[in-house]
């Protein structure tokens, strides 16, 4: 069974730039959750998409967006780069809600230079 | 609003030998779940053990097991015959019953000692 694929694994934009990064869920799995990982912030969570819909958000300005297509398969968008947007971004997938676990990818490593 | 605090940044545990690892939390919920994450240098958050508030009895994986203390908000990890391959950062984290979104605490880093 085919784990939470995300690409690229690697990234470098320059500031001001835009980047989209793309994450597929288990098969099955509806739920796909995203999350910034910095050695500052720790974990924080971005936004959840459960059946094409954002059914949850995080305290992320509006330059971070997301989507879920009808085959579950997940988009992350980060427009006019900051600095500070270098991060490990993580995407997780569930069933439903997140109570049985959720199963993370191997993240994508995003430096903004 | 939930929080959860890992206190301890660092540990080292000899191999073979047994390792707990402190996590607290708050929240006035009371239907929510537990877990603990290992994140290994591949980067990759693989569960480790879940928790289910409303069962007292504490979970067990293998060499894996919780103390979970409802009452004082505490989940601890402890790990049995420790082996190389154990030592990454462990997260604890937390979500409520019918919500989504992951609250994890800042991370133990593991090291094992061969």
């Amino acid at each position: 069974k085919a784990g939470v694929t995300q690409t690229p694994r690697y990234l470098i934009k320059t500031r001001g730039q835009q980047v989209t990064l793309s994450c597929s869920p288990i098969s099955g799995h509806r739920s796909v959750s995203w999350y910034q990982q910095t050695p500052g912030q720790g974990l924080q969570f971005l936004f959840e998409y459960f059946s094409e819909t954002q059914r949850n958000k995080g305290n992320f300005p509006g330059r971070f967006s997301g989507r879920q297509f009808s085959n579950s398969r997940s988009e992350m968008n980060v427009s006019t780069l900051e600095l500070g947007d270098s991060a490990l971004y993580l995407c997780a997938s569930s069933l439903g809600t997140g109570g049985r676990g959720y199963t993370f990818g191997s993240g994508t490593r995003l430096t903004v230079v | 609003a939930q929080t959860v605090t890992q206190s301890q940044p660092e540990m080292s545990v000899q191999e073979a030998e047994t390792v707990t690892l402190s996590c607290t939390y708050d929240t006035s919920e009371s239907d929510y779940y537990l877990f603990w994450y290992k994140q290994p240098p591949s980067r990759q958050m693989i569960l480790v053990i879940r928790q289910e508030a409303y069962k007292q009895q504490n979970a067990t994986e293998n060499r894996f097991s919780v103390n979970f203390q409802k009452a004082a908000k505490s989940f601890s990890l402890k790990i049995s015959d420790s082996q190389l391959g154990d030592a990454a950062m462990y997260f604890c984290a937390y979500i409520p019953g019918a919500n989504s979104k992951l609250t994890f605490g800042k991370g133990i880093t593991l090291s094992v000692r061969p």
